[in-house]
Parts: structure tokens; C-alpha cells; sequence
């Protein structure tokens, strides 16, 4: 257990939904940060929160969108999901400071 | 402009030896971290090593060692006494200043033949 804690771990739904990725951060990490990993994009960085504030934003889809939550939590929302959406989703949460990034295991989102 | 530039999209090794999986970089920050991750077929991301651009040491972790040449700006990931469990994906990535997001490069297939 890397301490980063992703669920679910797999998700399949159809196309148009509407689906929620959660990610609860190690203890005492205040960043987390979610990727989206796709055969033909890699590994790409989405959006940054540090302490309940959005800090850095990467390639995220308007349909996208984000928080986190005063315990830290962070929640990734996935809007009129497309077929292009399916993808292993990373949760990752560092220190402040910290040069240290734990990754959780991941969502595997499939949209049919 | 790519950060991260991985130009080997598959490497063999026998095992028993050692493996160089490269790693070039691009940043004009005086403070960045280098970071190597493992992704095996399960798909979690594994860390491995790291290397602070201040460091004047190459990082060691066990059978893992970075090479780290700054001028050059690259940071190669040595596997010494492969093993058939190393076979997997690997990623360089770097973290400019602190806090910040990781960049990852498109990766390394790693495939150890017995």
C-alpha cells in the first residue's frame, strides 16, 4: 500500500456519462495531483491542488474539472465521457516542500 | 518543446546484465529533480530513484543508479544484474523547482530475456 488510495479501480460506462474518480492523498500530504495515462498521450499532467486551492492546471479537458476537500481528499470529475477518455487515471500526492511523490494505483476508466 | 525526451521505445537485456535506459532533459531552472519510475503490466507506478539537480553524487538505490550529467542534461537510469521481475515500463520524469508538477517522458519498454 502506497499510502495514496484510488477508487475505484476499474470503471465501466457508457458514452455521454458522468463519472467521479476519488483519491484520498497520503497522511500529512498537502498536494495532490491527478494524471491521465493513454496509449497515444502518455502520461499526461491534468491539474494540481495544494491545500484545497488549484495550483497548476495541465491539459484538462472542459469537461474536466476538479477539487479537494478540507480532509485532503480530492475528487476528479469526468463529464460527457467519450470514448478518448478511457485511460488509466493516477491520483499522486507529495509533501510540502517534499521532493517525494507517491502515486496511488490508479482508476481504470472504460467508456463504451 | 519536449522536457523529457526517452529516445528508446523498447530495450532487450539478457539477464544478469547490465541495462542503460536513456534519459535528456530540458529545463533553463537551476533547481529541478530528476525521478525514475517502474511500471509493470499491473500498472502502478513504482519510484525508484531520484536525483537533485544540486546533487553532486550519482544516486544509488540498491541496483538502481542514475547517471547524472548536467551539462549534457541527461540523467540515465543503470539496472545492474537484470532480473526477468525488471521487465516492465519505465518513465523518467523532473520536477522543476519545488512543489511542482512532475513531466514525464513517453517511456522505456524493458524487456529481460532469460
Amino acid at each position: 500500500d502506497s499510502g495514496v488510495t484510488q477508487t475505484p479501480k476499474h470503471l465501466i460506462t457508457a458514452t455521454g456519462q458522468r463519472v467521479t474518480l476519488r483519491c484520498s492523498p497520503r497522511s500529512g500530504d498537502l498536494s495532490v495531483y491527478w494524471y491521465q495515462q493513454s496509449l497515444d498521450q502518455g502520461l499526461q499532467f491534468l491539474i494540481q491542488y495544494y491545500n484545497g486551492e488549484e495550483r497548476a492546471k495541465g491539459n484538462i479537458l472542459e469537461r474536466f474539472s476538479a477539487q479537494q476537500f478540507p480532509d485532503l481528499h480530492s475528487e476528479l470529475n469526468l463529464s460527457s465521457l467519450e470514448l478518448g477518455d478511457s485511460a488509466l487515471y493516477f491520483c499522486a500526492s507529495s509533501q510540502q516542500g517534499g521532493y517525494g511523490y507517491t502515486f496511488g494505483s490508479g482508476t481504470r476508466l472504460t467508456v463504451v | 518543446a519536449q522536457k523529457i525526451t526517452q529516445t528508446q521505445p523498447g530495450m532487450f537485456v539478457q539477464e544478469k546484465e547490465a541495462v542503460t535506459l536513456d534519459c535528456t532533459y530540458d529545463t533553463s531552472d537551476q533547481s529541478y529533480g530528476l525521478f525514475w519510475y517502474k511500471q509493470p503490466s499491473s500498472g502502478e507506478m513504482i519510484f525508484l530513484i531520484y536525483q537533485g539537480s544540486y546533487d553532486e553524487q550519482n544516486a544509488t538505490e540498491g541496483r538502481y543508479s542514475l547517471n547524472f550529467q548536467k551539462a549534457r542534461k541527461s540523467a540515465n537510469l543503470v539496472i545492474s544484474a537484470s532480473q526477468l521481475g525488471d521487465s516492465a515500463m519505465y518513465f523518467c520524469a523532473m520536477r522543476e523547482g519545488y512543489g511542482n508538477k512532475l513531466v514525464f517522458g513517453a517511456g522505456t519498454i524493458l524487456r529481460v530475456k532469460s
